[in-house]
């Protein structure tokens, strides 16, 4: 069975602190996705990043980098010089491979964590 | 635009009182899913379709009806809501496989906040 634990419920910064949100997943799936959402206040989930398992090259895309671990089944997320519209709940996410044991795709979430930056 | 879109934004509703959900995209997606959102649990798959007239159960299904007539719509039916289903409500969609065959991005909406007195 897949899972996806974010340890972390609630993270407080000040606004320009760097900050860094984890997640580990748990998965037999040697192919396998991972993602990131955003869940701003207003309510809606909004896409961040896709990576494949098979690929461990970390990436940045402006203020956003995420550092992908297979040896540790680790998928974290870094905010650089966070700012107050930060502020949301960030989703990680698992998917298995359409060609896994014929099962079926499904998207298994984490909890959740709730980044609050204060100006 | 490409979206998708979700109706009614809000309700609240009494027990037993049959409702749908309606979830519709323009994107031409195979692959739509019906997901709830309860605090400490995350996102939880309700139901999943991977083309019209295919439907699957997902985590939580208990509760719950959908049905794919159509590949852009993908309505949540409940048939006698109860208290433990009040919860925010997720529908998304995406394309079933890209040409690698590679699990595509899923694209969601904005969200049905259901009440169930």
């Amino acid at each position: 069975a897949q899972k996806v634990t974010q340890a972390q419920t609630e993270i407080s910064v000040v606004e320009k602190e760097d900050v860094t949100l984890d997640c580990v997943y748990e998965t037999r799936d040697t192919t396998y996705y991972l993602f990131w959402y955003k869940q701003p206040p207003s309510g809606e989930l909004v896409f961040l990043i896709r990576r494949n398992s098979f690929d461990e090259q970390n990436e940045i895309s402006g203020r956003y980098s995420w550092n992908f671990q297979k040896s540790t089944s680790s998928f974290n997320f870094t905010i650089t010089a966070s700012q107050v519209v930060d502020s949301a709940v960030y989703f990680c996410a698992l998917s298995d491979s359409l060609f896994s044991s014929g099962s079926a795709r499904q998207l298994t979430f984490g909890s959740g964590t709730q980044l609050t930056v204060l100006p | 635009e490409a979206q998708v879109t979700q109706n009614p934004r809000y309700l609240i509703t009494v027990t037993g009182k049959k409702l749908t959900v309606t979830c519709s995209q323009n994107m031409n997606h195979e692959y739509m899913s019906w997901y709830r959102q309860d605090p400490g649990l995350g996102l939880r798959q309700i139901y999943y379709s991977m083309n019209v007239e295919v439907t699957d159960k997902g985590d939580v299904p208990e509760g719950y009806k959908v049905s794919r007539k159509e590949k852009r719509n993908f309505p949540l039916i409940l048939e006698s809501p109860s208290p433990n289903q009040t919860s925010l409500y997720f529908c998304a969609s995406s394309l079933s496989k890209d040409l690698a065959g590679v699990t595509d991005t899923q694209y969601f909406g904005p969200g049905t906040r259901l009440t169930v007195l």
